[in-house]
């Protein structure tokens, strides 16, 4: 069945970085876009990045852009999240989620990491 | 703000039908698939409509979606204290090659 684990979150200070992994099995990783999308404490679903099955396209929320570096290693079935300069509305639990068709159709979750910008 | 717009809770009683409405633009629900997600609390995301009004293996029929024009609408029938959830609408914005989401809607079934 597929699975994704998500590692790597913790406690930052502001200005400070962290990289979350996501570690795949059960499905073709390489066959496969795959995203971030957080959520912080008591709000909504917020989409994070994208990276095409093959690492041709990467795309960011405005709110992330030039801070957060999203990149996979197929060979390893793993998806990195590189989070740098972070702010306190960064805080968020972040899901790895796999894109099981298009336009977000978002068909398998992680069960998140808690990143936790804080001084 | 979000760049789709859900009404922030909806209720109903057991049994009965309720819709959840999402509005987008040209750029993204007027041109893009709808995708519908239900999280209870404390859990994880699950996907409940694709592709504006498909289901996957394991959703109930109770659960439908549909797409006019810039809007989208997921319906619940027969509706059961289980169903409280937040309810969320994605798709992908062509203008601002992003995923986005609405801001949600909490359903309370009274």
């Amino acid at each position: 069945q597929v699975q994704l684990v998500e590692s790597g979150g913790g406690v930052v200070q502001p200005g400070g970085s962290l990289r979350l992994s996501c570690g795949a099995s059960g499905f073709n990783f390489n066959t496969f876009a795959m995203h971030w999308v957080r959520q912080a404490p008591g709000t909504g679903l917020e989409w994070v990045a994208v990276e095409s099955s093959d690492g041709t396209y990467k795309h960011y929320a405005d709110s992330v852009k030039a801070r957060f570096t999203i990149s996979r290693e197929n060979s390893k079935n793993t998806l990195y999240l590189q989070m740098d300069s972070l702010r306190v509305e960064d805080t968020a639990i972040y899901y790895c989620v796999r894109e099981g068709g298009a336009d977000c159709r978002f068909d398998h979750w992680g069960q998140g990491t808690l990143v936790t910008v804080s001084s | 703000q979000s760049v789709l717009t859900q009404p922030p809770s909806v209720s109903a009683a057991p049994g009965q039908k309720v819709t959840i409405s999402c509005s987008g633009s040209s750029s993204n629900i007027g041109r893009r698939y709808v995708s519908w997600y239900q999280q209870v609390p404390g859990t994880v995301p699950k996907l409940l409509i694709y592709e504006n009004n498909k289901r996957p293996s394991g959703i109930p029929d109770r659960f439908s979606g549909s797409k006019s024009g810039t809007s989208a609408t997921l319906g619940i029938t027969g509706l059961q204290t289980a169903d409280e959830a937040d309810y969320y609408c994605a798709t992908w914005d062509g203008s601002l090659s992003a995923g986005v989401f609405g801001g949600g809607t909490k359903l309370t079934v009274l």
